[in-house]
């Protein structure tokens, strides 16, 4: 069946560090991958969206790649503030129809 | 900007009752959305409608069905409500042909 990963449940790093969020993915071939930010107790907002024809994205101080080869996209956010603590989502979709969410991976940033 | 409103932020209800939750949306999207998410599952699709009165099961539609009458509007019924059912209740629209959704702010909901 299919399945999406975010390997990491929780991540804490320092402030200024670049964090690294994984998401892998078995038994799909999606036509792109998009990461939503989520804030505790508000709905997923989105943040970025990479084509399986496209290896990077860049907005402002965030990069995603995709690698369809390894199935899994690495989303990374320099320079991290506090204000990035939140929970991350990825997310595949491949037709118009539905997208499938992974579980999210929990980011904070300590001072 | 896409706003997508939810009718209530908290609900608390007793077992067996039939509990309405409504999703507004304001950018005449025609796909309409309703998951649930729970800790360590991430957000399950419950259902989906790609237009007016038309409605699709997601991965996990039991003891929920829906209604769109109006493009602007979906909204997610339990029929009677059990306590498996607790959870955070998320609406999203999407453009046709669309691949990016909008959630709204979600709806947690206690069944007691």
């Amino acid at each position: 069946s299919q399945k999406i990963e975010q390997n990491s449940e929780a991540l804490n790093i320092q402030e200024g560090k670049t964090a690294t969020l994984t998401c892998n993915y078995t038994n799909y071939s999606p036509a792109y991958l998009q990461w939503y930010r989520q804030d505790p107790g508000r709905g997923p907002v989105f943040l970025l969206l990479i084509r399986e024809n496209e290896k990077e994205k860049r907005k402002e101080r965030l990069k995603v790649t995709f690698d369809t080869t390894l199935k899994q996209s690495l989303f990374h956010i320099t320079a991290s503030q506090p204000a990035d603590s939140a929970t991350y989502l990825c997310a595949l979709g491949s037709s118009a129809s539905k997208i499938i969410f992974g579980s999210g991976t929990r980011l904070s940033i300590r001072p | 900007d896409v706003k997508v409103t939810q009718s209530s932020r908290y609900l608390v209800k007793r077992t067996g009752e039939k509990v309405f939750l409504e999703c507004v949306q304001d950018m005449d999207h025609e796909n309409m959305f309703w998951y649930r998410q729970d800790p360590g599952l991430g957000l399950r699709l419950i259902y989906f409608s790609y237009d007016v009165k038309m409605k699709e099961k997601g991965d996990i539609p039991e003891g929920y069905s829906v209604s769109r009458e109006k493009k602007e509007r979906f909204s997610l019924i339990l029929e009677s409500a059990s306590t498996n059912q607790t959870s955070m209740y998320l609406c999203a629209s999407r453009l046709s042909g669309g691949e990016t959704q909008y959630f709204g702010p979600g709806t947690r909901l206690l069944v007691l």
